[in-house]
């Protein structure tokens, strides 16, 4: 079975535009969440999404915005850049989202704002 | 909100020798916790996790780790560590539906 996939590997954009991330779930896994990850620090938590609904919210601005689709695959929408937003991020997977759930996580999308 | 954090950033240790990882987390209400451990040049992957029961809980690889609800610690324990353990170690907390990560701790293990 294929384990999380994330597309792109690597982007590079620049101040101001808008980046779509995409991540696809494990079959059969219904949850996705979203992580930020800076270097030398842990994943923050961005979003997560539970049959198609929003489950939680991270602190980021509005410029973040995610979706599901059926499938169950995501989008991570992130509108103006800021040289802030260079970032590893993360998609991760889990069968229901419960909170005690283990999460399947993804390679990641490494993004440089330039 | 919760907050999660970790003592260490980086550990050198030798192989055989006892490891043990400090994680302190900031949340008064019912919390699961997790390690997750990332090997160079892979995914996150899940070492260990509590969420009821018997505090002291047992992971993959001979890992342990012990809930202590008075201290809020879930630190990560290894009675002999390999080389094959060198890698970057996370502790996180969910409360609420909020997944808080601690910024890590890089464990280096000379053969």
């Amino acid at each position: 079975d294929a384990g999380v996939t994330q597309s792109p590997t690597h982007l590079i954009k620049t101040r101001g535009q808008h980046v779509t991330l995409r991540c696809s779930p494990i079959s059969g896994h219904k949850s996705v969440s979203w992580y930020q990850q800076v270097l030398g620090q842990g994943p923050q938590f961005i979003f997560q999404y539970y049959e198609k609904e929003e489950r939680g919210r991270g602190n980021f601005p509005d410029r973040f915005s995610a979706r599901q689709f059926p499938n169950y695959s995501s989008e991570l929408n992130v509108n103006a850049l800021l040289l802030g937003d260079s970032a590893l991020y993360l998609c991760a997977s889990s069968n229901i989202g419960s909170t005690n759930e283990k999460l399947f996580f993804g390679s990641g999308t490494q993004l440089s704002v330039l | 909100a919760q907050s999660v954090s970790q003592h260490n950033h980086h550990v050198i240790l030798s192989e055989a020798a006892s490891l043990e990882l400090g994680c302190n987390y900031s949340y008064g209400g019912t919390v699961n916790l997790f390690w997750y451990v990332q090997y160079p040049g892979q995914h996150l992957q899940l070492l260990l996790k509590y969420f009821s029961g018997d505090p002291l809980v047992k992971g993959i690889k001979g890992f342990e780790a012990e809930f202590i609800k008075s201290k809020f610690s879930f630190n990560l324990r290894k009675p002999s560590v390999q080389w094959s353990d060198t890698a970057e170690y996370f502790c996180a907390v969910n409360a609420d539906n909020d997944m808080r990560f601690g910024a890590g701790t890089r464990l280096t293990v000379k053969p």
